[in-house]
This record gives structure tokens, sequence and C-alpha cells, in this order.
């Protein structure tokens, strides 16, 4: 069973740094490209970040290019969201996200329950 | 960048009635890599329709997906009480992908 498990989310003041994970099992982790989506209270889904299988490609939404860095472990099937430069409006449920394939180019699959962050001004 | 636009935002609809909601996007949609996925509150979001008009293992026939380049329906032939929830477009043909607004399905 594909489990993806977040961790990291807190309360941050605005400008502060974040590092989410996201712990993966019961799937071959190396081959797949994962993404990170969240969702602001009452907003709808946003996407924010994709990583390659083998984490040569990265790509991110406008609002978080250039403050947030995707990278992940294969060794330890783990995923990770450093973010900095935090702001107010990047307040919301972050969830780790099992693409389809080993890139973007695939429907998105399997979903964590999320982990809250909060961006305090 | 795309932008995916739904419509309409709420549609409010009785069981047994037909669903049709409709995704725009800003930018042709490359190789129609147009999916469609569902979102009940407490839930994670569910594939339904990949490639604009492949629906997912285990998905009813009840759902449809048509379309392509920049204009994409979801169909919900006969609404059932598990349906009412909100529906979100995304592309994933480019880079940086991209999610509709949503549209909310309320049970009338």
């Amino acid at each position: 069973e594909v489990q993806l498990v977040e961790s990291g989310g807190v309360v941050v003041q605005r400008g502060g740094s974040l590092r989410l994970s996201c712990a993966a099992s019961g799937f071959n982790f190396g081959d797949f490209a994962m993404h990170w989506v969240r969702q602001a209270p009452e907003k709808g889904l946003d996407w924010v970040s994709v990583i390659s299988w083998d984490g040569g490609a990265t790509y991110y939404a406008d609002s978080v290019k250039g403050r947030f860095t995707i990278s992940r472990d294969n060794s330890k099937n783990s995923l990770f969201l450093q973010m900095n430069d935090l702001r107010p409006e990047d307040t919301a449920f972050y969830y780790c996200v099992k693409g389809s394939g080993y890139n973007y180019g695939y429907p998105l699959g399997h979903w964590g329950q999320g982990t809250s962050v909060t961006v305090s001004s | 960048e795309h932008v995916l636009t739904q419509s309409p935002d709420t549609l409010s609809l009785s069981p047994g009635e037909r669903a049709t909601l409709s995704c725009r996007a800003s930018q042709i949609v490359y190789s129609n890599y147009l999916a469609w996925y569902q979102h009940k509150p407490g839930q994670a979001p569910r594939v339904l329709i990949h490639g604009a008009s492949s629906r997912a293992t285990g998905i009813p026939d009840r759902f449809s997906g048509s379309g392509s380049g920049t204009d994409f329906t979801l169909t919900i032939s006969r609404l059932e009480p598990d349906d009412f929830a909100v529906y979100y477009c995304q592309q994933y043909g480019s880079a940086p992908l991209a999610f509709g607004q949503g549209t909310r399905l309320d049970n009338k």
C-alpha cells in the first residue's frame, strides 16, 4: 500500500524558512516523479513543484520560484521542500503527491494527508 | 504559464441529473494532457480522468471526459449522492503544471 507521510509544518514568521519532508513507502520511490501541492484555507488546489525520478529535473510554480527548492533522497525514500523567504500567502496545507510516471508528464496519483504551514505577518 | 478557468464555480443539481463541467486553458494543452480530480472534504483528491478522456482505474463509466486543445469537459451522466464534491481540472503537459480553480457540485 502506498503511503506518503509529510512532516515539518509549523507556524513561522514572514521571511522565515522551513523544510518539509515526506516519507514514502509501499512503492519503488526512485521510479516516480514526486510533487508538492498546497491548499490554502478555503481555497483550491495549487500546484507547487515537481522533481523527476532521479532528481535531474525540477520545476516550480511562478509564485514560489527562487524561494522554494524541491529535492529527494532515493536511498531514504524521502522528498523534501526547502521553503525560504516565506510570505503570508504561503499559508496552506502542503501535500506530498506521487506522480504516475518518471517525470511531470503523467497525472497525479497518491496523496499524503498533508502538513500545515502558517506564515504570520 | 497555463491558466485554467473552470465553469461554473458552483453547480447545484439533484441525484439522477446530468452534470457538465468545463475547463478552458489559456494555451493549448500539450498532447491533451488534461486530468480531472474529485476532492471531498477530509479526503485526498482522486484522479477521475487523464489524457482528457481516459477513465482512471476503478472510475465508473458515468464519468466521462472530452475535449482537446484548450477546451475540455467533464460529464457525469447520472449523479449519485456520492458525486457531490469539488472537481478540479489540471494540465500536466508542460511545466509549470496548473490546476483550475475548481467547480463545487452541490446537492440541490
